[in-house]
């Protein structure tokens, strides 16, 4: 059973960057997708974007076009999300999750990592 | 970009009653429809997939039904673990897109 390991909470200024970690462990990191969904303070769910680490391919929410990286070392089987330009509202818990069919289905969720943009 | 709307927003409900949310897609997404359950403090976790397949571990009281634009959770006797925010969301087409949630209060 694969499980997500996600790296501890930040404290970001205002115009900063953040990178969030997610390590695999337990299964097949490369054949998998991994998807990373953000949870504002008292808010729903809110699709980022995702990383297939077998090919390297990458997909992105329109909302965070050029502002969010996503990337994965295969060697490491850990996942990356970078987001730039930070504002308070991006003030939020960021999942990673594992997509085993490459569908955008969720079956597995790391814990989330609290990002707080405060100046 | 498929808006996923919930209803009700919050539901209460009595420990062993039934429970019933709905799902709205604002184009069909055949049967590419996901609920998830999300405690205080948790994150989410895949109870429905294929908008009618239990996930692996999900109790039998947990079913979903519909497909194209309207889905239902229902739970057919509430536990007091079972309070707690249901979100569906679609898989037919990117951006993936979540509803808002439907909040599952103790009456």
């Amino acid at each position: 059973q694969v499980q997500l390991v996600q790296s501890g909470a930040e404290v970001k200024k205002p115009g900063s960057s953040v990178k969030v970690s997610c390590k695999a462990s337990g299964g097949s990191f490369s054949s998998y997708a991994i998807g990373w969904v953000r949870q504002a303070p008292g808010r729903g769910l809110e699709w980022m974007g995702g990383i297939i680490p077998m090919f390297g391919r990458t997909n992105y929410a329109q909302n965070f076009q050029g502002r969010v990286t996503i990337t994965a070392d295969k060697s490491t089987t850990t996942a990356y999300m970078e987001l730039s330009s930070l504002r308070s509202e991006d003030t939020a818990v960021y999942y990673c999750a594992l997509d085993s069919g490459s569908s955008g289905l969720f079956d597995i969720w790391g814990r989330g990592t609290l990002v707080t943009v405060s100046s | 970009e498929i808006v996923m709307t919930q209803s009700p927003a919050t539901l209460s409900v009595s420990p062993g009653e039934r429970a019933t949310l709905s799902c709205r897609a604002s184009q069909s997404v055949s049967s590419n429809l996901a609920w998830y359950q999300q405690k205080p403090g948790q994150a989410p976790r895949l109870l429905i997939y294929g908008a009618s397949t239990r996930a692996t571990g999900i109790p039998a009281r947990f079913s979903g039904s519909g497909s194209g634009t309207e889905f239902t959770l229902t739970i057919s006797s509430l536990q007091s673990e079972d309070f707690a925010v249901y979100y569906c969301q679609q898989y037919n087409n990117w951006p993936l897109t979540f509803g808002g949630g439907t909040k599952m209060e103790i009456k």
